[in-house]
């Protein structure tokens, strides 16, 4: 199946810095990609939609100015957490689609965000 | 609201004996539906998927039945192996919200040698 990658797997920042996540997919072109957030025994929560040229839409409680999404191409969706605290500390997935609409949600390996 | 859930958050099997893992939606507007296998520190894996015109299908030793008419979706795994041992989470979603998935919250699956 279709690949999707994560990059930082994990990171580990201090209170009040910015983290970057990036998402990429390998070998299919993504003109959606979503971001999930995890916390621990818990389940994943969608924040937004991220639409290749466009301005990603949120969900209802998601903080759109602290949480920056870009998805500048059709392989690359960037989430990131602005002026980062304790709070924000999760585990951040993505996932994509091969096709608009349709088609199998491929998920990446995650990245885990520690704030101190 | 809508809603995805799970009746057990918990279940240990047997090596050997089959797992069945249960799922209640709400929203009746729900047209796909998607288990997942999530390992410790992991993305989701894709398990199986079922579309709301389908009431059974069938994989390599899973089986995910849907019951629209109580909003109900199981998974069936045959032979549970060790390699099992995961969180299991359906999700649900609808051909108008570009397919955009909400988790139920997720079972955890142990199985014992």
């Amino acid at each position: 199946g279709a690949v999707v990658s994560q990059h930082p797997s994990w990171v580990i920042c201090k209170s009040g810095t910015s983290v970057k996540i990036e998402c990429r997919s390998l070998d299919f072109q993504a003109t959606t990609m979503f971001w999930y957030r995890q916390f621990p025994k818990q389940s994943l929560m969608l924040m937004a939609t991220s639409n290749e040229g466009s301005k990603a839409t949120y969900e209802q409680g998601v903080e759109k100015d602290k949480f920056l999404i870009n998805h500048a191409s059709l392989t690359l969706s960037t989430l990131t957490v602005t002026s980062a605290h304790p709070e924000d500390s999760s585990f951040y997935i993505c996932s994509a689609r091969d096709r608009p609409y349709a088609g199998e949600l491929f998920f990446g390996e995650g990245s885990r965000l520690t704030v101190l | 609201g809508e809603s995805v859930g799970l009746h057990l958050p918990t279940l240990s099997v047997q090596e050997g004996d089959n797992s069945i893992i249960n799922c209640a939606y709400s929203n009746s507007a729900s047209d796909y539906f998607i288990w997942y296998k999530q390992e410790s520190g992991k993305g989701p894996q894709f398990i199986i998927d079922i579309r709301s015109n389908m009431d059974k299908r069938q994989g390599q030793r899973v089986t995910v039945l849907l019951n629209k008419t109580v909003k109900h979706l199981s998974l069936q795994i045959a032979a549970t192996q060790p390699g099992d041992s995961a969180v299991y989470f359906c999700a649900d979603s609808r051909e108008g919200s570009n397919y955009k998935l909400t988790f139920g919250k997720g079972t955890l699956l142990t199985v014992n040698p």
